[in-house]
């Protein structure tokens, strides 16, 4: 089925280092969204990436959607422990779907 | 506004009874969207519902349904439960028209199937 892979699975750096998460659709995505979620959380959104090639920046956070609009890239320069949390990418596979397909998301952990 | 809330917060039920969970999204959201999430499967989308027609569904047995009202709050029930059914069950509620834009998600419900 629709599959969208989400690496890696868990993180776990330093406060002060940088972390990337990646994620990779075997079809071309309409559009991407980015969501994190904290521990005993609900998802909450951060962005939405729709452009081929599109770069978007919050603060310390950089998301890159890819030319062929088939991965993406969540980089965080300096993590913070208010960082600490599950990342989710959320794929819509079809052009006017009303269904997102999630990553499996990658857990950070950061020590202080 | 408030934000998307969820009914009841924690369940635990048996195998083989039913359960009824319910969603009130924020108001003026359409669209509501059901997902189950578990620590092996991750998010995994069930249905999604705009004005009380189900325009998505995803892969999950007939066992899962929903249903959306007037007042765009939604339901969803599982029958015959499952060990397997125990999850956060998460609804998402959003402006959309056409493709799915921003999801603003409630607290879940938790449930646990002994």
């Amino acid at each position: 089925g629709q599959q969208v892979m989400q690496i890696p699975q868990y993180q776990h750096v330093q406060e002060g280092e940088d972390f990337t998460t990646y994620c990779n659709s075997s079809t071309t995505l309409s559009n991407i969204q980015w969501y994190k979620q904290r521990p005993g959380g609900h998802p909450v959104f951060l962005i939405q990436l729709v452009k081929s090639g599109e770069v978007k920046k919050q603060k310390r956070l950089t998301f890159q959607f890819g030319e062929a609009k088939k991965n993406s890239s969540l980089h965080i320069t300096a993590t913070q422990t208010t960082d600490v949390g599950t990342y989710f990418c959320a794929g819509q596979i079809i052009q006017g779907a009303q269904k997102l397909v999630f990553g499996q998301g990658t857990r950070l952990t950061i020590n202080p | 506004k408030a934000g998307v809330t969820q009914t009841p917060r924690y369940l635990i039920k048996t195998r083989g009874q039913q359960v009824t969970l319910s969603c009130s999204p924020i108001s003026g959201h359409r669209s509501v969207s059901w997902y189950q999430q578990t620590p092996g499967q991750g998010l995994q989308f069930l249905f999604e519902y705009f004005s009380e027609t189900q325009r998505n569904k995803g892969n999950f047995p007939g066992r899962f349904s929903g249903r959306q009202f007037s007042n765009s709050r939604s339901e969803m029930n599982v029958s015959t439960l499952e060990l397997g059914d125990s999850a956060l069950y998460l609804c998402a509620s959003s402006l959309a028209g056409g493709e799915l834009g921003e999801q603003y998600f409630g607290p879940g419900t938790r449930l646990t199937v002994t």
